[in-house]
């Protein structure tokens, strides 16, 4: 049971190229978020799915693409990638109920320069 | 979801134990106080959540007024490696988007 995953673990771009970060779960959740943390601040919502092939926005979208074709992956695309996207991404695979549990990926470090 | 305030950062003695204060006073009666840490460098780690009562894991206690208008989350025997963000967060309903604020920094020191 390997929880939640991110490859790659790190990545430089340079402005204008492209890229796709992945995200694996293997606890069967339903939800899986995309977060960006950028240093001194807390995470911000890119976007979420809440289950195979669905996906919404979230706090900062712009920039960003997503796509949940499986359950257990989720996919965040940078198709022209800018400077200010420099950041750490963390996945996030959520157990729901009456309450919900987040559990994250170890988060992937991205600069563009 | 309701706001949450968190000093910003606070000390404690290794083998003692760590006591964060929370406040959430706006907190509506579906809404659950949720846990969560981040050490350096790592993603943030689910730790507890509760909704009246006091609740109890391995990892450590969440206690909830009765007004529910604070709570404070207890790791009762600190270690080094419990030096981290900690973040008190309140969501509930049909919201499932927890909202990250920047959390109190536990050190914990020798």
């Amino acid at each position: 049971n390997a929880g939640v995953t991110q490859t790659p673990k790190f990545r430089v771009l340079k402005t204008g190229q492209s890229m796709t970060l992945l995200c694996a779960q293997d606890m069967n959740h339903e939800y899986m978020y995309w977060y960006r943390q950028d240093p001194g601040m807390g995470l911000r919502l890119i976007h979420y799915s809440v289950g195979e092939g669905t996906t919404a926005k979230g706090e900062v979208p712009d920039g960003y693409n997503v796509s949940r074709l499986k359950k257990q992956n989720f996919l965040l695309g940078l198709e022209s990638a800018a400077p200010s996207q420099t950041s750490v991404y963390f996945c996030a695979s959520i157990r729901t109920g009456p309450a919900y549990e987040q559990y994250f990926g170890p988060g992937t470090r991205l600069t563009v320069t | 979801d309701a706001k949450t305030t968190q000093p910003p950062s606070m000390d404690c003695a290794e083998g003692r134990a760590a006591n964060l204060p929370c406040n959430h006073s706006t907190i509506s009666g579906n809404e659950y106080v949720y846990w969560y840490r981040q050490i350096h460098s790592q993603g943030p780690q689910y730790i507890i959540h509760g909704l009246k009562n006091n609740e109890t894991n391995e990892m450590a206690s969440l206690i909830i007024t009765e007004d529910r208008k604070s709570s404070t989350l207890i790791l009762p025997h600190a270690t080094l490696r419990d030096t981290a963000v900690y973040y008190c967060i309140v969501s509930g309903g049909s919201n499932y988007k927890l909202t990250f604020g920047k959390g109190t920094l536990l050190t914990v020191n020798p």
